[in-house]
């Protein structure tokens, strides 16, 4: 099972918004509505943002929204703001009902 | 609230088992709303999923892991535990457990972590 693919990096402006790609195929992200996005800070473990394509967690901030289009997900940050600055990784259930990790991207705030 | 925490030795050597075990603390590990998993890290790379169980015992690997990897549960002692055969310096890594519900897939839980280096 290969990793889901996402860019590297993505920065952007306080304030502004930025979106994160995440690809995959037909037997991962486009089959099924059971992409999670996770956010983890430097030493940190990861924290779950948005689960099933668009939910997002009691106490994540509004301000985190997911979307699936295809077999492409998306992760936008809206109001980008400097605590949002850390590493971001999506997950999808496969048809081999295994879980797989995106490559991982990293914000950074400028 | 519920909490987990990873436990084991740090330095592991080349071709032996490394072994962990993870601690639920705050809740049950015999939910029937939850499953338990094992996710691992290597230094500065991403994220690798190893495996899920339940409480009865069922269980789902990864299939590139699968030959080396045990996935066994303890409810007796609120406890689930983590062997990986044969390992060599690419086992080398952050292993985190995790709780994930069993009706979709994603993880809401997570133990902070525990790093463990094969090296001889």
């Amino acid at each position: 099972q290969s990793a889901l693919t996402q860019p590297a990096s993505v920065s952007g402006s306080l304030g502004q918004s930025i979106t994160i790609s995440c690809t995959g195929t037909s037997t991962d992200v486009g089959g099924y509505n059971y992409v999670s996005w996770y956010q983890q800070h430097p030493g940190r473990a990861p924290k779950l943002m948005i689960y099933d394509v668009s939910n997002r967690p009691s106490g994540v901030s509004s301000r985190f929204s997911g979307s699936k289009s295809g077999n492409t997900a998306s992760l936008t940050v809206s109001g980008l703001q400097a605590e949002d600055e850390a590493d971001y990784y999506c997950s999808s259930f496969t048809r081999s009902s295994t879980s797989v990790f995106g490559t991982g991207t990293k914000v950074t705030v400028l | 609230q519920l909490q987990l925490q990873e436990s084991g030795p740090g330095l592991v050597k080349p071709s032996e088992t490394l072994s962990l075990t993870c601690s639920v603390s705050g809740g049950s590990i015999s939910s029937s709303i939850h499953y338990w998993g094992w996710i691992r890290q290597p230094p500065g790379r991403g994220l690798e999923w190893i495996g899920s169980i339940y409480y009865s015992g069922t269980t789902y690997y990864s299939l590139s892991l699968k030959s080396r990897v045990t996935i066994s549960i303890d409810t007796s002692n609120n406890q689930f535990s983590l062997k990986v055969n044969s390992v060599t310096a690419a086992d080398t890594a952050v292993y985190y457990c995790a709780r994930k519900r069993s009706s979709t897939w994603y993880f809401d839980l997570w133990g902070r972590g525990t790093l463990v280096t094969v090296s001889s």
